[in-house]
């Protein structure tokens, strides 16, 4: 199994611009999650889908922010308008509905807003 | 005005030697824990877990303790090799979600 995927890997954009990050989670996974790591305020989690529907996005920032996840194989975290202090790297999870409740990480995707 | 950023604390050991790395949980009612090792430029990665019925937890290398009498984590690797070296976090299951503590970085000295 390829792992979570995430493109793009690095995304260096301008102030008010709209951003659209996007995430494949393991095959037969059934929950997907988004977090964002910064300095100042750690591993944060966003939101999270249980078969494609949103469940928690208690740590959506802001209404600028907006996440969807129209098929068990894809998910997307758009922020529009960016701003500078979006920058961070955001990372995609996803785990299976039964055992533990290991989350298997993908490699993130690091987001510059000048 | 400039941006304060996170101190993470720092363990530096030692090649060869044991680590030991701590961790606080807050919630008395987690009844899953994780260990997560990150490095430089990737996502976490699991490392070990534990469950809220148990007090420790032995891998390949690494052992995992558990103290619910005092909300306590801590991760302990043996025989601490360079590519050990990284960012740990632990996390705490609450109703499906992890929370993560803010890390700690090892470094490793050869």
């Amino acid at each position: 199994d390829a792992g979570v995927i995430q493109s793009p890997r690095h995304e260096v954009t301008e102030m008010g611009q709209e951003v659209t990050l996007r995430c494949k989670p393991i095959s037969g996974h059934d929950y997907l999650f988004w977090y964002r790591q910064t300095m100042m305020r750690g591993l944060e989690l966003l939101i999270y889908f249980n078969n494609n529907v949103p469940i928690d996005d208690s740590g959506m920032p802001e209404d600028r922010f907006s996440a969807k996840m129209p098929n068990a194989s894809f998910s997307t975290l758009k922020i529009q308008p960016s701003e500078p202090r979006d920058s961070a790297v955001y990372f995609c999870a996803s785990r299976w509905d039964r055992g533990n409740n290991e989350q298997f990480f993908g490699p993130g995707t690091r987001l510059t807003v000048l | 005005g400039e941006s304060v950023g996170l101190h993470l604390p720092t363990l530096s050991v030692q090649e060869g030697d044991n680590s030991i790395i701590n961790c606080a949980y807050s919630n008395s009612a987690s009844d899953y824990f994780i260990w997560y090792k990150q490095e430089s430029g990737k996502g976490p990665q699991f490392i070990i877990d534990i469950r809220s019925n148990m007090d420790k937890r032995q891998g390949q290398r690494v052992t995992v303790l558990l103290n619910k009498t005092v909300k306590h984590l801590s991760l302990q690797i043996a025989a601490t090799q360079p590519g050990d070296s990284a960012v740990y976090f632990c996390a705490e299951n609450q109703a499906g979600k992890l929370i993560f503590g803010q890390g700690t970085e090892l470094s490793v000295k050869p």
